[in-house]
């Protein structure tokens, strides 16, 4: 069973300045991905970044890094210079890997409600 | 290259009804996963397809089906509908990585 706990329910930062959103998770599996979404209040997921298990450096997309401690099974979405278009839900997921392909069904967290200041 | 499309976007129905909800993934993707967010539960996996075949199940009662076309189109049908089934629904697709593209959900409120 995996399990991925998110204990920021909501977020207020300064337009500008950099975010870190918390996640930790609970696995068995030898073999995971890690992933972020944002959900903007129009309900559509939208995919940030990706993170493998095997991975030994942490993934970064644009203004989206995430901060891989794989021995402390924890995979922090750090954001730069956030924006007001930054304001969303965003949700930590992860799903267990086959080696043959093939992939679990994504388990996410409560997510974290984001506001960005002007 | 278009996105995950899903139809029709919002839906309203009453108890005991069934309803079928569709997604077209991207162009090119095999895969299609379906997941229900409530604010209760959250997000939760219900079913993935691959090549036509169910290849995972979330936890769900029987009363949740799916099904893929040859063409990777999924439709996702619920049975004998319950007030708790009132959900956002979303579609996911993905290719040959592991990343999951989410389509804009279905809204079905049960009445």
């Amino acid at each position: 069973a995996q399990k991925i706990t998110q204990t920021q329910p909501g977020m207020f930062v300064q337009e500008k300045e950099a975010v870190t959103l918390d996640c930790t998770y609970d696995t068995s599996d030898q073999s995971y991905g890690l992933f972020w979404y944002k959900q903007p209040s129009s309900g559509e997921m939208i995919f940030l970044i990706y993170q493998g298990s095997y991975d030994e450096q942490n993934a970064t997309e644009g203004r989206y890094s995430l901060n891989f401690q794989k021995a402390r099974k924890s995979a922090n979405l750090v954001i730069s210079a956030s924006q007001l278009g930054d304001s969303a839900m965003y949700f930590c997921a992860m799903r267990g890997l086959y080696s043959g392909g093939g992939a679990d069904g994504l388990t996410f967290g409560k997510g974290t409600h984001l506001i960005i200041q002007p | 290259k278009a996105g995950v499309t899903q139809t029709p976007r919002y839906l309203i129905k009453t108890r005991g009804q069934q309803v079928t909800l569709s997604c077209s993934p991207i162009s090119g993707h095999r895969s299609v996963s379906w997941y229900q967010q409530t604010p209760g539960q959250g997000l939760q996996f219900l079913f993935e397809y691959f090549s036509e075949t169910q290849r995972n199940k979330g936890n769900f009662p029987g009363r949740f089906s799916g099904r893929q076309f040859s063409n990777s189109r999924s439709e996702m049908n619920v049975s004998t509908l319950e007030l708790g089934d009132s959900a956002l629904y979303l579609c996911a697709s993905s290719s040959m990585g592991y990343e999951q593209y989410f389509g804009p959900g279905t809204r079905l409120t049960v009445t």
